[in-house]
C-alpha cells in the first residue's frame, strides 16, 4: 500500500482481556518498529523487526507483551490481560533499514476499562 | 546504551516570535533525523542529517547537526499557528554490543498563541 496502514484504528477493551494489533508496512520496507504513546507523552519503544532478523524486544514493558511479524510483511502486537495502564496510542512504523527515514501509521487507540 | 534528551519539553510562544528546540545525544551519531506531530495526528519526518556541522533549511525551519555529531537542532523562525505540535528528533546511532539503533527524543510541544 500507499502507507503504512494500522487496524482497528479504536479499540475499547475490558480490563483483563486480550487485544491485537496489526500492521500492515510499507510493500519493501525491511524494519518495522512499534511504539507506544500514552497521552500527551513521548514516544515509547516496543520492538524492532530487520527482515529474518531476531527481533529487538527491549522495549517491551512486560511479558502481557508480545509481536510478531511474517517475514517482511505484516505485524501484530498482543496485549494479553490488559490493564488500564495499557491505554495509549500504538503506532506502527516502516522503514527501509534502521537508519532510514521511518514512516509511521494512522496509530491504534486503544482504551481499557 | 544511547540517550537522547531532547529540551525544552513545552514552549509556548506569541505568533510571529521565534522558536528553538535541542537535541543532545549520549553518543555519536549516524545520523539525526526530525519529526512533527500534529495534535492528535502521527509523527511525519521532516528532514535527516548526516554530515557534521550540517545545516538544512526548509522554508522558516533551519536544522543543525552539530560539529561533534552529538547534538542538533530545529530553529523555527517567526511561528505561525499551523507549526503547533510536538517536534522530536531521532538519533541513529551505535547502541553497544554490536548494535545500531534508532533513539527518540521526548520531543518539545509548541504551543503559538495567535
Amino acid at each position: 500500500g500507499a502507507g503504512v496502514s494500522q487496524s482497528p484504528s479504536n479499540k475499547v477493551t475490558e480490563k483483563g482481556k486480550d487485544v491485537e494489533l496489526r500492521c500492515d508496512p510499507i510493500s519493501g520496507h525491511t524494519a518495522l518498529y512499534w511504539y507506544r504513546q500514552r497521552l500527551g507523552q513521548g514516544l515509547e519503544f516496543l520492538i524492532y523487526f530487520q527482515g529474518n532478523s531476531a527481533p529487538d524486544k527491549s522495549g517491551l514493558p512486560s511479558d502481557r507483551f508480545s509481536a510478531e511479524r511474517t517475514g517482511e510483511s505484516v505485524s501484530t502486537l498482543t496485549i494479553q490481560r490488559t490493564q488500564q495502564e495499557d491505554s495509549a496510542v500504538y503506532l506502527c512504523a516502516s522503514s527501509l533499514a534502521r537508519e532510514n527515514t521511518i514512516y509511521f501509521g494512522e496509530g491504534s487507540w486503544l482504551t481499557v476499562v | 546504551g544511547q540517550q537522547v534528551m531532547q529540551i525544552p519539553q513545552y514552549q509556548h510562544v506569541q505568533e510571529g516570535e521565534d522558536f528553538t528546540t535541542y537535541c543532545n545525544s549520549s553518543t555519536t551519531l549516524s545520523n539525526i533525523q526530525w519529526y512533527k506531530q500534529r495534535p492528535g495526528g502521527h509523527p511525519v519526518f521532516l528532514i535527516q542529517l548526516v554530515k557534521s556541522g550540517e545545516v538544512k533549511k526548509q522554508k522558516r525551519l533551519t536544522f543543525q547537526f552539530g560539529e561533534a555529531k552529538k547534538n542538533s537542532s530545529l530553529h523555527i523562525t517567526a511561528t505561525q499557528t499551523t507549526d503547533v505540535g510536538t517536534y522530536f528528533c531521532a538519533g541513529y546511532g551505535y547502541s553497544g554490543a554490536g548494535s545500531y539503533q534508532l533513539t527518540f527524543g521526548k520531543g518539545t510541544k509548541l504551543s503559538v498563541i495567535p
